[in-house]
């Protein structure tokens, strides 16, 4: 099983430029998240879906949009990238949302995507 | 608000020592979850263990175990004999419990402690 696969790994972008990161899960799971982790920070939830053709904003959601046209995938859009946005990103998903008491609310995370901002 | 502090931001033992990894956590909720979660050099993060807050209990899995207490809102890690192996990044994580419509995505991370095991 290949579980949660991003796409692309690494992406260097110029301030202005605009770019999706496409995360797949084949686990057949509602809730899709993306994160966000900088040094020092932890990880930080950006936005996140509860299923397919719905959204919703995170802790950190400006300067992002996302789309979840189809359940197995969660697209985050930077639409003019600003060298605020340097991170490492990670697209997550699970059965149920996490604060679900079924035991099904573990996190699966992708490798993660490095974008560098210049 | 609900809140997470990994206070050790690096430790640093030889192999074989034990090492404790604490966390503190606050919620208004009388039911939540927390996790723990490893990030290894290779950057994947991965899951380690799930706890409501009904259950007290402590656990043990191999060389790991956790200890909960509600009564300081502590989740510490404690890993025995450590090994190389286990030289990462550890996030814990807390969720408060929701309804359909609350806060599902709302999981709240530590900032996280590295931990290297020097052989």
């Amino acid at each position: 099983n290949a579980g949660v696969t991003q796409t692309p790994k690494f992406r260097v972008l110029k301030t202005g430029q605009s770019m999706t990161l496409l995360c797949a899960q084949d686990m057949n799971h509602e809730y899709m998240y993306w994160y966000r982790q900088d040094p020092g920070m932890g990880l930080r939830l950006i936005h996140y879906s509860v299923g397919e053709g719905t959204t919703a904003k995170g802790e950190v959601p400006d300067g992002y949009n996302v789309s979840r046209l189809k359940k197995q995938n969660f697209l985050l859009g930077l639409e003019s990238a600003a060298p605020s946005q340097t991170s490492v990103y990670f697209c997550a998903s699970s059965l149920d949302g996490v604060g679900y008491s079924s035991g099904a609310n573990v996190l699966t995370f992708g490798a993660g995507s490095r974008l560098t901002v210049l | 608000a609900q809140k997470v502090t990994q206070a050790q931001t690096e430790i640093s033992v030889v192999e074989k020592e034990d090492v404790t990894l604490d966390c503190v956590y606050e919620t208004r909720d009388t039911t939540y979850y927390l996790f723990w979660y490893k990030q290894p050099p290779s950057g994947e993060l991965v899951f380690l263990i799930r706890r409501n807050s009904f259950d007290e209990q402590n656990e043990i899995s191999g060389r790991y175990s956790w200890n909960f207490q509600k009564s300081t809102s502590s989740f510490n890690f404690t890993i025995t004999a450590s090994q190389v192996v286990d030289s990462a990044v550890y996030f814990c994580a807390l969720s408060e419990a929701s309804n359909y419509g609350g806060s599902q995505g709302n999981l709240i991370f530590g900032k996280g402690t590295k931990l290297s095991v020097k052989p």
